[in-house]
């Protein structure tokens, strides 16, 4: 199985800073990474798949960059509607599916 | 406009088999490269991928529940049911169908509201 880990765990950031946060898997997935954004009570939300391209309505702050088993989602400058959990997911074997643990951007 | 939304018990008690309904719009399971999953969280946690079906039948599953799932569907209803045996309260979470547009790049643009479902007796 392959193993995606996140870090941090929790990022403290204030609105305008760049947001940095990585994704790695335990084994080369080519450019087979997805990202999402999730709100308390509510659906994850598509942002980035293959690991780059931006999913259709999604501000322009946020890109993805990365391949094999390094990747980064990185919003630009933090807006007031950013604070949320973050999750990576792989898709390299289409026959399973992995996420990654989360990574919680909260207010400094 | 897609749309899904999960149906079935919010709790079952340990040991029962879970049986959860999708009931989808605005897109066929018919279609070439469709599918449909389904992913849960617990409160708190993590997300978690259970299973997917796709526009030809094609089943897969999470290696470490595979042995208690079933995932089928009904194209004419619009429906995709996943069963679960032999629940227990670590299974607690909110389950949620997903829909995903290209079978060999499974991730998930669409998804529904889900459903919480507690484990107790």
């Amino acid at each position: 199985d392959i193993q995606m880990t996140q870090s941090p765990s929790t990022l403290s950031a204030s609105v305008g800073d760049r947001v940095t946060i990585t994704c790695r898997a335990s084994q080369s997935i080519g450019s087979w990474l997805a990202w999402y954004q999730q709100k308390p009570g509510k659906a994850p939300k598509l942002l980035i798949y293959d690991a780059s391209s931006l999913e259709g309505g999604v501000p322009s702050r946020f890109s993805g960059s990365g391949s094999g088993t390094e990747f980064t989602l990185t919003i630009s400058s933090l807006q007031p509607d950013d604070f949320a959990t973050y999750y990576c997911q792989q898709y390299n074997t289409y026959s399973q599916v992995t996420f990654g643990q989360g990574t919680r951007v909260e207010v400094k | 406009q897609i749309t899904l939304k999960e149906s079935g018990p919010t709790l079952v008690k340990p040991t029962q088999t879970l049986t959860l309904t999708c009931t989808f719009s605005g897109f066929s399971l018919s279609t070439s490269g469709v599918g449909v999953g389904w992913i849960r969280q617990p409160p708190g946690k993590a997300l978690e991928w259970l299973a997917l079906i796709y526009w030809d039948d094609h089943k897969r599953y999470s290696p470490s529940l595979n042995a208690r799932l079933t995932i089928t569907k009904d194209t004419s209803k619009n429906q995709v049911v996943l069963t679960m045996t032999k629940m227990d309260p670590v299974d607690t979470a909110t389950y949620s169908c997903v829909h995903t547009l290209l079978k060999y790049k499974p991730y998930f643009d669409y998804w529904g509201q889900g459903i919480l479902v507690t484990v107790s007796s």
